[in-house]
């Protein structure tokens, strides 16, 4: 089956500088990318995702890139705030099948 | 448009009991899938139900069930309650007709066992 590995499981970043968090899948039938913020007690959201048809997706502060090649995808955080600190997940799904297979998550700080 | 909700919030239940878990999707959704959440494993699929029928099952024992009913909502019980089953269990719910979308999750439902 399916398995997403994310890094790094924990980044501290200055307030407005940039942060980056990596995946890996292992499936190369996996054409679906979401990201999910999960602030503390809160349930997750998605923030962005991306289909394999697409190299990079922007909003706003946040992007996110693919490649499907080397199998991996990232998500950007630009300019950081503090309201961006929360625990963010990767997930991966086939074409068509609900089933999310999510990395084990990075707790994100940012540093006033 | 109401959210996903998820009865009870908080559970705390003894080894070897039984518990249910409800799941109220977004009105219109016919899917929902189930995820366990814990520390140390992340978020882990346990099934998704859609239009009554399980159509996904993840790696979980056979204590762990579910069902759909006809307006969507969903259950889920867990049998002879273990410690480890002690997590956090979230449901999501989409409209499941093809295609990736949005998953929403709901607030889920915090079991202890004891």
């Amino acid at each position: 089956g399916e398995n997403v590995e994310q890094h790094p499981s924990t980044l501290s970043v200055q307030e407005g500088d940039s942060a980056v968090i990596k995946c890996t899948y292992s499936d190369s039938a996996s054409n679906y990318f979401p990201w999910y913020k999960q602030e503390l007690g809160k349930r997750p959201q998605l923030i962005i995702d991306i289909r394999s048809n697409v190299g990079e997706k922007k909003d706003q502060r946040i992007a996110v890139t693919l490649n499907k090649t080397a199998k991996h995808f990232s998500l950007h955080i630009t300019e950081t705030q503090p309201e961006d600190s929360a625990v963010y997940f990767c997930a991966a799904s086939i074409f068509g099948n609900e089933k999310l297979t999510f990395g084990t998550g990075t707790r994100l700080t940012i540093i006033p | 448009k109401a959210g996903v909700t998820q009865t009870p919030r908080y559970l705390i239940k003894t080894r070897g009991q039984q518990v249910t878990l409800s799941c109220s999707p977004i009105s219109g959704h016919r899917s929902v899938s189930w995820y366990q959440q814990t520390p140390g494993q992340g978020l882990q699929f346990l099934f998704e139900y859609f239009s009554e029928t399980q159509r996904n099952k993840g790696n979980f024992p056979g204590r762990f069930s579910g069902r759909q009913f006809s307006n969507s909502r969903s259950e889920m019980n867990v049998s002879t309650l273990e410690l480890g089953d002690s997590a956090l269990y979230l449901c999501a719910s989409s409209p499941g007709q093809g295609g990736n979308t949005e998953a929403f999750f709901g607030q889920g439902t915090r079991l202890t066992v004891v």
